[in-house]
């Protein structure tokens, strides 16, 4: 157990609705990452928080949106869902000081766009 | 811009077989470099990690050198087992380039028959 917590574990939707995917960080990480995981773009990195502010972006859609609340929880905010989003999201954190380039990854939230 | 690149798989073993997983890299200034394992069904699990030129992560036999000189991270164990089939996936975190999050390969499928 990694200590990251994500909810839900599995979420099917459809074409064009919203969706809202949920992360716990470790006790004590300030940084939150998201990725996602699909066949053919394997793990892509979407975005990072750090404390609160973003910190990083990579390749996220414009349709999709994340924020870290005062209490380090996450939420990646999905919306007008399209069939290529299915894929497995991954949220992962990292803490301070030796270890801040090592991020722990939660268990995932399988999303599939019907 | 920083990049990794991991051997094709699948690859399936006998158990007690060695294994190698080749994995390099391409990256401005000094990445921290990751093995990270999934298991059918689960998250990312951290597996090891390397910091810096000629450092040796190892984890449940598992072992893996930071080659500068060769900008490569090539995973090995001595003996699988069939409990370690999974995917395994090549990482890398540079602060210097990628503002700290993970760059991963596309994974390496192992399957290790008894």
């Amino acid at each position: 157990d990694s200590g990251v917590t994500q909810t839900p574990k599995h979420l099917i939707t459809a074409t064009g609705q919203r969706v809202t995917l949920r992360c716990s960080p470790r006790s004590g990480d300030l940084s939150v990452y998201w990725y996602q995981q699909s066949l053919d773009q394997g793990l892509q990195f979407l975005i990072q928080y750090y404390n609160g502010e973003e910190r990083a972006k990579g390749n996220i859609l414009e349709r999709f949106s994340a924020q870290q609340f005062p209490d380090l929880h996450s939420e990646l905010n999905l919306s007008s869902l399209e069939l290529g989003d299915s894929a497995l999201y991954f949220c992962a954190s990292s803490g301070t000081g030796a270890n801040t380039d090592t991020q722990y990854f939660g268990p995932g939230t399988r999303l599939t766009v019907l | 811009g920083d990049s990794v690149t991991q051997m094709e798989g699948p690859v399936t073993l006998s158990e007690e077989a060695f294994l190698t997983i080749n994995c390099t890299y391409t990256a401005t200034g000094y990445p921290s470099l990751f093995w990270y394992v999934q298991y059918p069904g689960e998250g990312l699990q951290l597996l090891l990690k390397a910091t810096k030129a000629d450092d040796k992560g190892s984890n449940k036999g598992f072992e893996a050198t930071y080659r500068k000189e060769t900008t490569s991270f090539h995973l090995e164990k001595g003996s699988v087992q069939v409990s370690d089939s999974a995917v395994y996936f090549c990482a890398l975190s540079n602060y210097g380039g990628s503002q700290g999050n993970l760059i991963f390969g596309k994974g390496t499928k192992l399957s290790v028959k008894p």
